[in-house]
């Protein structure tokens, strides 16, 4: 049961556009979401992270929004940059529970100059 | 400041040989440590985790164990690689259980 789920495998963009990256979740337990940039052959790298008590939080040119009501969150990049291009990981857990981050299949973001 | 060490970085092992994968945490203590694993073309799976020495927990069955000999230190292990275990390996640590996870560099297993 995929709990966490990143229906979009690939996203291709044009720089200085923005990058809109979907997640959906099944789990209403979660309590807070993350988000990960990973390059080939290297560890995820923390971008961002919201509250459920929060429906949006920016970082620079980070965005993430959840909706809780339809349990989607999404990562917005604006504008998007060439070096931006890299996989990106949907995350979530919840209270209680270790710390334990249950993650999507990654969508590959690709930004052409 | 905090960083994680995880080695080797790539490893090709024969199937039904044996494996150990460490990795080290430095400028934290008691840390959650976890082992995760992705497939190819797959997202990353929890495949266990510690919040203590000598605390494992396992999230799925597997060919595989870990273990937690010192505060900082956590070690992935088999006895006989099977073709399947092939993958990227990830050591992680939080702070606590509210916090976000911080990735080591990753070893890249194939089994031959």
């Amino acid at each position: 049961d995929q709990q966490v789920k990143q229906n979009s495998p690939s996203l291709s963009v044009q720089e200085g556009r923005i990058s809109i990256l979907n997640c959906d979740y099944t789990n209403s337990m979660f309590d807070y979401f993350l988000w990960y940039k990973k390059y080939p052959a290297e560890g995820p790298t923390f971008l961002i992270s919201i509250s459920s008590i929060k429906d949006k939080n920016e970082d620079g040119r980070f965005t993430v929004f959840l909706n809780k009501s339809a349990k989607h969150l999404s990562l917005h990049i604006v504008p998007s940059q060439p070096g931006d291009s890299a996989v990106y990981f949907c995350a979530a857990k919840y209270s209680g529970n270790t710390g334990k981050l249950i993650f999507g299949q990654g969508t590959t973001l690709q930004v052409k100059p | 400041s905090q960083t994680i060490h995880q080695w080797p970085a790539t490893l090709v092992q024969p199937v039904g040989s044996p494996l150990s994968l460490e990795c080290t945490v430095e400028g934290t203590s008691n840390p959650n440590l976890y082992w995760y694993r992705q497939a190819a073309g797959r997202g990353l799976q929890l495949l266990f985790y510690s919040v203590g020495i000598g605390q494992i927990s396992s999230e799925v069955p597997q060919n595989l164990s870990a273990s937690r000999p010192q505060d900082r230190q956590f070690i992935l292990s088999s006895k006989k690689l099977l073709l399947s275990d092939s993958g990227f390996y990830l050591c992680a640590w939080t702070v606590n259980a509210d916090t976000e996870a911080f990735f080591g560099q990753g070893t890249r297993l194939t089994v031959v």
